[in-house]
């Protein structure tokens, strides 16, 4: 059973940083491109990184470029993402979801930005 | 642009049939995806590729593209289907979420 479980979620002061963290089971992590996509309270999907198999490409979203790093571990079955100069307009629940397709999401990690 | 552009709402009867559309310039050289995601749950893939239909996914969703225009189409809607869609495309370098579309079943 494919398995992804995100973690590292929390409350952050604006300035802050966060690392989030995708542990994924279940398939062949180091054969798939993987992602993070978010939602605000109320609000739809936004797209914020992909990152190839093999970590040579990474991809990201406008509102996060030069402020969020994605990398991956294939030998630890993991993804994360790396949040710096965190604003109040990146609370969001944050998902990992694997392949081109995203065919598979975890369940989220709620970050809130507020002091 | 990359924006993609959804209905905020359909309502549709149960059994009857409904059509979301989704559209940008997009599409006129990717493939459009589509998920539905009910109220507190992860979305869930329901088309791929314009019109592939993962294991799972009952034959009463399908997918359509033409030029700009992508259309998930839920033939013979029940109540369960109640939930916010969203279509979704890929690009070598760059990927978007159209805006989302409430679907009820009244």
């Amino acid at each position: 059973e494919v398995q992804l479980v995100e973690s590292g979620g929390g409350l952050v002061k604006p300035g802050g940083s966060l690392r989030l963290s995708c542990a994924a089971s279940g398939f062949t992590f180091s054969s798939d491109s993987m992602n993070w996509v978010r939602q605000a309270p109320g609000k739809g999907l936004e797209w914020v990184s992909s990152i190839t198999s093999t970590g040579y490409d990474i991809y990201y979203g406008d509102s996060v470029k030069g402020r969020f790093t994605t990398s991956r571990d294939n030998a630890k079955k993991s993804l994360y993402l790396q949040m710096t100069d965190l604003r109040a307009e990146d609370t969001a629940v944050y998902y990992c979801a694997s392949g081109v397709l995203l065919d598979q999401w975890g369940q989220g990690t709620l970050v809130t930005v507020s002091s | 642009s990359d924006e993609l552009t959804q209905p905020p709402s359909v309502s549709v009867s149960p059994g009857q049939t409904a059509r979301i559309t989704c559209s940008g310039d997009a599409f006129r050289k990717t493939y459009a995806y589509w998920y539905q995601q009910k109220s507190g749950q992860a979305p869930v893939l329901v088309i791929f590729e314009d019109n592939k239909r993962p294991s799972g996914i009952p034959e009463r969703f399908s997918g359509s593209s033409s030029g700009s225009m992508a259309t998930l189409t839920i033939t013979g809607a029940q109540v369960e289907d109640e939930a916010d869609y969203y279509c979704y495309s890929v690009d070598v370098t760059k990927r978007v979420f159209g805006s989302g579309t409430t679907v009820a079943v009244l």
